[in-house]
């Protein structure tokens, strides 16, 4: 059965603190990215990446770290850095370009 | 310039109505147009997409419309149910951009029953 997954679904954060946001896929896709979603804001794209061991920043990179160590995942950390990390953040994968395929979501809430 | 503008932000249809969401864009390089339904707490679904080289696609009641000379395109849900109800995101590839798909921001749909 193909397709993304990302764990938790739910994920609480204290101040200060460092998460990681999982990201899997067996779709064979080469490129993966993460993106930021709050209300009233669309998509907004943290970091992708095109190929194993190689990622970009994307418009909203600051407080965030990846790693592509493995084709099919995507691990995205939340730093201490990042200010108001509250969100739902969505992990995509794509052939090199066109359609993307989102994975489930993690919501993210710092108390 | 980068940007996919959408609207309206948000609209709301009588059940058995039809539900139109535009877009536009300025770079001439974008040849690829999908569409994504998404439902609350859920990630993204491609609905439809649409190449330049036709100016219509119709999958079901979802229709996309393409204006290549006015670099818009729009989505017209026909016989519009509350099942229909969710967020709709509009994008463009331009095929060679490393960082993928441009999104509009987004239209939040309430089909009323």
């Amino acid at each position: 059965d193909g397709g993304i997954t990302q764990s938790p679904k739910y994920l609480f954060r204290k101040e200060g603190q460092n998460v990681t946001l999982s990201c899997e896929q067996n779709l064979n896709h080469d490129a993966m990215y993460w993106y930021r979603q709050d209300p009233g804001q669309g998509l907004r794209l943290i970091y992708y990446s095109q190929i194993v061991n190689d990622f970009q920043k994307g418009d909203i990179a600051e407080g965030y770290s990846v790693s592509r160590e493995k084709k099919e995942s995507f691990p995205l950390t939340v730093t201490s850095a990042q200010k108001n990390p509250t969100a739902f953040y969505l992990c995509a994968s794509s052939i090199l370009t066109g359609v993307q395929f989102f994975g489930p979501g993690t919501r993210l809430t710092v108390l | 310039q980068q940007q996919v503008k959408q609207s309206p932000q948000s609209l709301i249809v009588q059940k058995g109505g039809i539900s139109i969401i535009n877009c536009a864009y300025e770079n001439t390089a974008f040849d690829y147009f999908p569409w994504y339904q998404q439902f609350p707490g859920k990630g993204p679904a491609l609905l439809i997409a649409i190449r330049p080289d036709v100016s219509e696609k119709k999958e079901g009641r979802f229709t996309i419309s393409f204006n290549k000379s006015a670099k818009q395109f729009s989505l017209h849900i026909m016989d519009s149910q509350p099942g229909d109800s969710a967020t709709y995101f509009c994008a463009a590839d331009s095929g060679g951009g490393a960082d993928g798909l441009t999104f509009g921001k987004g239209t939040h749909l309430i089909i009323q029953p």
